[in-house]
């Protein structure tokens, strides 16, 4: 069964901290995908980054980067000079091959302190 | 900029009530998706349509519930009679998939449904 855990319920940083939110996950599939969506106080959900399975290079954009390891199912989300408008709830998703339904952690709320 | 959009936004109803939520997908999505949010529970698929037919209802209370497809632009989530417990954020989301899996999926803003 498929299982993604985020076990940082809130986080609170300064501003221009880093931070880096925390996802594990669980599959039996070999072929899968990660997500990563922002809902900020709007309530929309936001598309951050997909990774498949079979790409475990980092990958950085702007001040956002991610850490890919299979090796202890984790997908793990940094951001660099934290910013107030990054307050959010953070969802961690996985996507099984041959399905197209997202299974969703239970979100980490970060609050970015000015 | 395409976006997924929702209607209505916001929903204040009294038990027993029918609920009708519609959602237009991004043009030229073929997939949509019916998500569920709620402080208890988190994020939970209800159903999801590609090319407008059913792949998966089976996160949707199939007495009360029930999700359609129209037409490519526009797709419905009915709650009949609704309940307390239905009170939550009620997402559409959509994509475009080829097959496979793995699409990213654009949501729209959200309804929040509150049955009194």
């Amino acid at each position: 069964a498929q299982k993604v855990t985020q076990a940082q319920t809130e986080i609170s940083v300064v501003e221009k901290e880093d931070v880096t939110l925390d996802c594990v996950y669980e599959t039996r599939d070999t072929t899968y995908y990660l997500f990563w969506y922002k809902q900020p106080p709007s309530g929309e959900l936001v598309f951050l980054i997909r990774r498949n399975s079979f790409d475990e290079q980092n990958e950085i954009s702007g001040r956002y980067s991610w850490n890919f390891q299979k090796s202890t199912s984790s997908f793990n989300f940094t951001i660099t000079a934290s910013q107030v408008v990054d307050s959010a709830v953070y969802f961690c998703a996985l996507s099984e091959a041959g399905a197209n339904n997202l299974f969703f952690g239970t979100g980490t709320r970060l609050t970015v302190i000015p | 900029d395409a976006r997924v959009t929702q209607t209505p936004r916001h929903k204040v109803t009294e038990m027993g009530q029918e609920v009708t939520m519609r959602c237009q997908p991004i043009l030229g999505h073929n997939t949509v998706f019916w998500y569920r949010q709620t402080m208890m529970q988190g994020l939970e698929l209800l159903a999801y349509f590609r090319n407008r037919a059913p792949l998966d209802d089976s996160g949707m209370p199939k007495d009360r519930f029930s999700a359609e497809m129209p037409d490519a632009t526009l797709a419905t989530l009915k709650i009949q009679p609704s309940e307390p417990r239905d009170s939550a954020v009620y997402f559409c989301a959509s994509g475009l998939t080829w097959g496979g899996s793995g699409d990213e999926q654009f949501f729209g803003p959200g309804t929040r449904l509150t049955v009194l």
